[in-house]
């Protein structure tokens, strides 16, 4: 089994809101990642979390704020986003021992701010 | 420096036709691994192959095949006999030495995908 999942698929907000996106796997992994991909380009890497440590944070603007609960568990908190942070939103999960593992995603939420 | 470069940023084929997706990598390590993906239109990525570089063997899942050349630095893949449902974005992707951040983690260098329409 090699399911990530994502919930919502779908979300619209507001600039003033705050939201949640939410990721889930159950394959044991001990990384995870979020992504942002805008239309037409790759996905972009935005953290990096290791045994529930967040281990890579690549500049992301702080009204994006990330959790890792518990292993199997990511979340995405959203809070004052701009119109240009409108884009498809990937979890990923990863695990192999002694070398660097295959990264698996989920089906994305698409993020619309307006 | 890493680099994935996919030259073809979108192909139109008809339907049965064959089709190579290119894909060319730079990187100063011996040890890497590459890997395609493909986003349907739904947007999720599925992983569809990982290559170690110390296998150079090609492979073959079923229509889909890779063949991966040291000597030219490419891992270039191929649809045989293409469907409707092979149309999607197809990603290729380096990871290496530089990019293995923590046992189990690693940071995926992407190429600009190529948008592969297969037309009935």
């Amino acid at each position: 089994d090699t399911e990530v999942t994502q919930t919502p698929k779908h979300l619209v907000m507001g600039m003033t809101n705050k939201k949640s996106l939410k990721c889930e796997q159950h394959m044991g992994h001990r990384a995870m990642y979020w992504y942002k991909q805008k239309a037409k380009k790759p996905p972009e890497l935005m953290f990096v979390y290791s045994y529930e440590k967040l281990s890579i944070n690549e500049s992301v603007p702080s009204r994006f704020s990330p959790e890792c609960p518990n292993s199997s568990l990511l979340n995405l908190h959203l809070h004052a986003l701009q119109p240009e942070d409108s884009a498809l939103y990937l979890c990923a999960s990863s695990q192999e021992k002694g070398s660097p593992g295959t990264q698996y995603f989920g089906p994305g939420t698409r993020l619309t701010v307006l | 420096a890493q680099k994935v470069t996919q030259a073809q940023t979108e192909i139109s084929v008809v339907e049965k036709e064959d089709v190579t997706l290119d894909c060319v990598y730079e990187t100063r390590d011996t040890t890497y691994y590459l890997f395609w993906y493909k986003q349907p239109p739904s947007g999720e990525l599925v992983f569809l192959i990982r290559r170690n570089s110390f296998d150079e063997q090609n492979e073959i899942s079923g229509r889909y095949s890779w063949n991966f050349q040291k000597s030219t630095s490419s891992f270039n893949f191929t649809i045989t006999a293409s469907q409707v449902v092979d149309s999607a974005v197809y990603f290729c992707a380096l990871s290496d030495e530089k990019g293995a951040l923590i046992q189990g983690a690693q940071k995926l260098v992407f190429g600009q995908g190529t948008r592969l329409t297969i037309n009935p």
